[in-house]
């Protein structure tokens, strides 16, 4: 079972809509959760951090981590074809010598 | 303005050659790693340096070499040993050691054997 998994998609939503990504991991001592975002042939940009479990909302954006179930959710609200990219989930548990952990990434196309 | 500067941006290279990707930050961060990204199978990590002169493996890193020597460089060796070298090659940079921090990327060299 791999540390990270993430549906690939891709995912295709009409403008306004409402979209939800989610990553599972098996990995318990996982602390740092983030989601980046990458568009086209570029690198990867930090979208949301969230520590430990909770929510975290930024604009149209809400993060939420459920420890117990070792799920993470990112939430666009009102998505607009400017969020047309690949979204990444990343995770860590921050010891020395560890580095952050990656899914495959969703890839998400908003039509107008 | 502060970032990491990757180089080249296109790179074709012929079986059996080795080639050297460039990564440069101007951002003072201790921590820098590079990542392979293939479609369909998300970042993996082939090496990261946590500080100057020091550096260690990650999860794919048959067929590649690094150097820590400065710390606002961390070039990438591919060589003629890594099987299937066409990918697209991310550096990145941390001020935080151990994965914590938020990681900053460059545009990425991709990487085409002929």
């Amino acid at each position: 079972q791999k540390e990270v998994e993430q549906d690939p998609g891709p995912l295709s939503v009409p403008e306004g809509a409402i979209v939800s990504l989610n990553c599972t991991y098996s990995n318990s001592a996982f602390q740092y959760f983030m989601w980046y975002r990458q568009y086209s042939r570029k690198g990867p940009e930090l979208l949301m951090y969230t520590y430990s479990s909770g929510n975290k909302e930024d604009g149209r954006f809400t993060a939420q981590v459920d420890k117990s179930s070792k799920y993470i959710s990112l939430f666009i609200r009102d998505s607009q074809p400017s969020d047309s990219a690949t979204y990444l989930c990343a995770m860590t548990i921050n010891q020395a010598g560890t580095a952050l952990i990656f899914g495959k990434g969703t890839t998400l196309s908003v039509s107008s | 303005d502060g970032g990491i500067t990757q180089s080249p941006k296109y790179l074709f290279r012929k079986e059996g050659q080795n080639v050297t990707l460039s990564c440069e930050q101007n951002l003072n961060h201790d921590a820098m790693y590079w990542y392979r990204q293939d479609p369909g199978q998300g970042l993996r990590l082939i090496y990261y340096s946590q500080i100057v002169n020091d550096f260690q493996k990650g999860d794919i890193a048959e067929g590649y070499s690094v150097s820590r020597e400065k710390k606002e460089s961390f070039p990438l060796t591919v060589t003629s040993a890594q099987k299937n070298p066409t990918a697209f090659y991310l550096c990145a940079s941390s001020s935080t050691p151990g994965g914590a921090g938020e990681l900053f990327f460059g545009e990425g060299s991709r990487l085409t054997v002929l």
